[in-house]
């Protein structure tokens, strides 16, 4: 069964950066196309970028375009999110996610646990 | 983008129940929608994709369907279990939207 661990979550300021890390096991990261997910305390899903397997394409929600980076290593079988110019509304847990489907996402079928960023 | 609305916002139910929840899309989305489970503190679960098809190891109680704006989850025979927070997602395109939830709790 995959397993995905996200780390990197941590207190910063406004302004600040930082890198989250998903670790994967149990599948050929390569295969899969991948996503990064938030959700703020108390509050829902906000899906925060998608990469695909190849690594060819991105793509990002509004609320975080041009500020977050989304990138994938496969060798290390790992999935990361840099994020820059960081805000009080970016706090959250985030979540990678890896996507099925044939040649467009159908769902999102494997979870972390998340990682919790705090922005103040 | 497309906006994705769910009703209720809550329900409350008892067990061997059935609950239906709703979701609709800002715009046609075809057949590509997801609905996920979520429990406190935990990450989410898909139960659905492509509006209709049981997800690998999800019981069969909980059925979906819907095309094009309008879309519905039921679950039938509630269990303790089922007890959460349910979001249906679009994939139809980017940015991938969620519903903001349906919160399932005791009666």
């Amino acid at each position: 069964e995959a397993q995905l661990v996200e780390s990197g979550g941590t207190l910063v300021q406004p302004g600040g950066s930082l890198r989250l890390s998903c670790a994967v096991s149990g599948l050929t990261v390569s295969s899969y196309s991948m996503n990064w997910v938030r959700q703020a305390p108390g509050k829902g899903l906000e899906w925060v970028a998608y990469i695909t397997s190849r690594s060819d394409l991105t793509y990002y929600a509004p609320s975080v375009r041009g500020r977050f980076t989304i990138s994938k290593d496969d060798a290390k079988s790992s999935l990361h999110l840099q994020m820059n110019s960081l805000r009080d509304d970016d706090s959250a847990v985030y979540y990678c996610a890896t996507s099925f489907g044939g040649s467009w996402p159908e769902g999102f079928d494997f979870w972390g646990r998340g990682t919790l960023v705090t922005v103040s | 983008d497309i906006q994705m609305t769910q009703s209720p916002s809550s329900v409350s139910a008892s067990v061997g129940d059935i609950v239906t929840i709703t979701c609709r899309a800002g715009q046609g989305i075809a057949d590509w929608l997801a609905w996920y489970q979520q429990k406190p503190g935990r990450a989410p679960k898909i139960l659905i994709y492509r509006a209709s098809r049981l997800q690998s190891g999800v019981p069969s109680r909980f059925s979906a369907s819907g095309s094009g704006t309008d879309f519905t989850l039921t679950i039938n025979s509630l269990r303790p279990d089922d007890f959460a927070t349910y979001y249906c997602q679009q994939v139809h395109s980017f940015p991938f939207t969620f519903g903001p939830g349906t919160t399932l709790d005791f009666k």
